[in-house]
C-alpha cells in the first residue's frame, strides 16, 4: 500500500543546532516533493518544493534533499530558533493533478 | 491581496443539519482542493478540482458535496452532518505544480 511517513516522535533540539527531519515514502513515484510548516491553529505555509531531478535545494536557513532511489526526503533547518517550533509536513505529488501529505513531525526549538 | 480565504471560522451543527463552507481565492489558481485534519491523522484530501465546472474525489469523499461554479469559489457542502465529521477543514489552491496556498481554517462540531 501506498504511505508516507515522517519522523515518529516529536523532535527538540537546542536553539543554534541543525534540525533535520526525515520523509519517507512507499508506493509513489513523485516527480516533486513539498516542505510546509503548520502553527497551532493555523494553516499549513509553503516552504519549498524539490522536484525529482534536483538533488537539494535551499533557501535561506532551510535545506531540503530528495533521494529517489532511497525514496526519502529530508529537511534540515541550520541555526535553529525558537521561532522555527512549529509543525513540519512532507507532501509529494500523486501525479494525479494532487499532492498527498505525511503526518507531519512536530519540532521545538529549546532556547 | 487575500489570498485564500475560508468562511466561516467556526460552526457547531446538530446531527443531520446541513452546511456550506465557503473557500474563495484571489489568486487565479486553476486548481482548489478541500481537505479535513483530524489529530494523528494529517491532512485527508476530501474532494479537489483542476478548474472551473469540475470536480474530483479525494480520499474521503462521502458525506461532502462540492461545486466549482466561479473559478475563484470551491464549495463544500454537507447534507446531513454526522459527529464523525467533527473537524478542522482547510481549503487550497494552487498554480500547477507549485505549493499550495491555504486559508485559515473551519473548526466545525457536530454534536
Amino acid at each position: 500500500s501506498q504511505k508516507i511517513e515522517q519522523n515518529s516522535e516529536a523532535l527538540n533540539i537546542q536553539e543554534g543546532k541543525t534540525a533535520t527531519l526525515t520523509c519517507n515514502y512507499t508506493n509513489y513515484s513523485p516527480a516533486y516533493l513539498q516542505w510546509y510548516r503548520q502553527d497551532p491553529g493555523r494553516g499549513p505555509v509553503f516552504l519549498l518544493l524539490i522536484r525529482e531531478n534536483e538533488k537539494e535545494k535551499r533557501k535561506e536557513r532551510l535545506k531540503v534533499t530528495f533521494d529517489t532511489t532511497l525514496k526519502q526526503s529530508l529537511f534540515h533547518i541550520t541555526a535553529s530558533q525558537p521561532a522555527d517550533s512549529a509543525t513540519y509536513l512532507c507532501a509529494l505529488d500523486d501525479r494525479y493533478d494532487k499532492v498527498i501529505f505525511g503526518p507531519g513531525t512536530s519540532l521545538s526549538v529549546i532556547p | 491581496n487575500a489570498g485564500v480565504t475560508q468562511t466561516p471560522k467556526f460552526r457547531v451543527l446538530k446531527t443531520g443539519q446541513s452546511m456550506t463552507l465557503l473557500c474563495a481565492q484571489d489568486m487565479n489558481h486553476e486548481y482548489m482542493y478541500w481537505y479535513r485534519q483530524d489529530p494523528g491523522m494529517g491532512l485527508r484530501l476530501i474532494h479537489y478540482s483542476v478548474g472551473e465546472g469540475t470536480t474530483a474525489k479525494g480520499e474521503v469523499p462521502d458525506g461532502y458535496n462540492v461545486s466549482r461554479l466561479k473559478k475563484q469559489n470551491f464549495l463544500l457542502g454537507l447534507e446531513s452532518a454526522a459527529p464523525s465529521q467533527t473537524s478542522v477543514y482547510f481549503c487550497a489552491s494552487s498554480f500547477l505544480d507549485y505549493g499550495y496556498t491555504f486559508g485559515s481554517g473551519t473548526r466545525l462540531t457536530v454534536v
